[in-house]
């Protein structure tokens, strides 16, 4: 059963416009979630995080949304650029343990198109 | 140096040989991990190193086989693989083992095609 679920397998957006993804979670146990940005024939890369506490991180164009009531966060990026057409992973972390391990989705592939 | 390096790219083998992928950091991150992805699907984390110590295995068959020679390799030995071991291999470090949050470097991974 899949604890962190991307349910849009993709997303395809205007140049300029804001590109919204979306990422649901089951466990309540996570407190820290992740987005990683992943180009092909490379490894995913940090992209944004937030921790449980804060509804809201905002990095540039990029901003992640935590709802926990509802288990739900989305990344909104604006304006959408060509060079965001990626994999966007939403990875969620916690326990309250230290073991570091990242739970992943299946991830949304974003094309923005110019 | 901000890069996790992993060789080779690319690896076809039957499933009686013998192979090994390496990874390598040099940020001075003393946790490293595998992950393995199969198309469409998460990466699923296999091994995790702490301080050059096994830390975590999640079930992974006996067939691969880590190792973690000093605090900048990583190695994962394969032997009498299946094809559905087919797979992208990532591997990945992080300053600490920590708790939540812990931010992820991943190397660009290893193409796996077990015949």
């Amino acid at each position: 059963d899949q604890q962190v679920k991307q349910n849009s397998p993709s997303l395809s957006v205007q140049e300029g416009r804001i590109s919204i993804l979306n990422c649901d979670y089951t466990n309540s146990m996570f407190d820290y979630f992740l987005w990683y940005k992943k180009y092909p024939a490379e490894g995913p890369t940090f992209l944004i995080s937030i921790s449980s506490i804060k509804d809201k991180n905002e990095d540039g164009r990029f901003t992640v949304f935590l709802n926990k009531s509802a288990k739900h966060l989305s990344l909104h990026i604006v304006p959408s650029q060509p060079g965001d057409s990626a994999v966007y992973f939403c990875a969620a972390s916690g326990y309250g343990g230290s073991q570091g391990n990242l739970i992943f989705g299946k991830g949304t592939k974003l094309s923005v198109k110019p | 140096d901000t890069e996790v390096t992993q060789t080779p790219k690319h690896l076809v083998m039957g499933m009686t040989n013998k192979k090994s992928l390496k990874c390598e950091q040099h940020m001075g991150h003393r946790a490293m991990y595998w992950y393995k992805q199969k198309a469409k699907k998460p990466p699923e984390l296999m091994f995790v190193y702490s301080y050059e110590k096994l830390s975590i295995n999640e079930s992974v068959p006996s067939r691969f086989s880590p190792e973690c020679p000093n605090s900048s390799l990583l190695n994962l030995h394969l032997h009498a693989l299946q094809p559905e071991d087919s797979a992208l291999y990532l591997c990945a470090s992080s300053q600490e083992l920590r708790g939540p949050g812990e931010k992820l470097f991943f190397g660009s991974g290893t193409q796996l095609s077990v015949l």
